[in-house]
């Protein structure tokens, strides 16, 4: 069966600093990843999606960048973090095709 | 314009009731249709999917598509308090993309 792994679940970071956020798929080859972020009381905006290794897109223009450096690795990163970048950060991944997606368990980020 | 519009709530019902959760969506390219139930504080979890108009029925769940309406929604039949969650409405255009409704609150009275 299929599993996403997200790490880490929670994260308190200061303003200015470097963010890296890990999503990992076991159990699929050459999934659609995503990430998402919700902010308190927001629904969930899609900020990046792949459909293959070094395939990027990028939904909205902002502060974050995402890589995909092996098929089943998504991996959401900041050079410098600001306080609007707070939310819930979520990876999902759906099977090539596009159909329904599933998301990891998510990463609290907190900037302050 | 949003893409996928849904009532925010808090929508209660009592329990044992049936709860009517909608959401329209504003491309009439849309291709697939998502309903996810999100508990505070947790990732949302896939209930169930449609493509075709018409009901699609899985154990106290009905989803129900109206293309033509721009339409969906989901019915819970026999509703629990277990039920309490946001309720998220996604849609897909057959470009890999899904996009989100912001959800709408159940609360189920015990």
């Amino acid at each position: 069966s299929q599993t996403i792994h997200q790490w880490p679940a929670t994260l308190v970071q200061p303003v200015g600093s470097p963010l890296s956020l890990e999503c990992t798929v076991e159990g699929t080859s050459n999934p659609n990843l995503y990430w998402y972020r919700q902010a308190a009381g927001r629904g969930l905006q899609l900020l990046f999606y792949s459909v293959g290794i070094g395939q990027i897109s990028s939904e909205v223009p902002q502060n974050l960048s995402a890589s995909r450096p092996q098929d089943r690795q998504f991996i959401l990163s900041s050079k410098k973090l600001l306080l609007s970048d707070s939310g819930f950060y979520l990876c999902a991944w759906s099977r090539p095709g596009g159909t329904e997606a599933f998301f990891g368990q998510g990463t609290r980020l907190t900037v302050v | 314009q949003k893409e996928v519009e849904q009532n925010s709530g808090p929508l209660s019902v009592p329990e044992g009731a049936i709860a009517s959760l909608n959401c329209t969506y504003s491309d009439r390219g849309s291709q697939s249709f998502f309903w996810y139930r999100q508990y505070s504080g947790k990732s949302p979890e896939l209930i169930m999917f449609i493509y075709s108009n018409g009901d699609k029925e899985d154990g106290r769940f009905t989803a129900q598509l109206n293309k033509a309406s721009q339409y969906v929604s989901l019915l819970i039949r026999d509703s629990q308090p277990s039920d309490s969650a946001t309720y998220l409405c996604a849609v897909d255009r057959g470009t890999y993309k899904y996009i989100f409704g912001t959800g709408t609150r159940l609360k189920v009275l015990a």
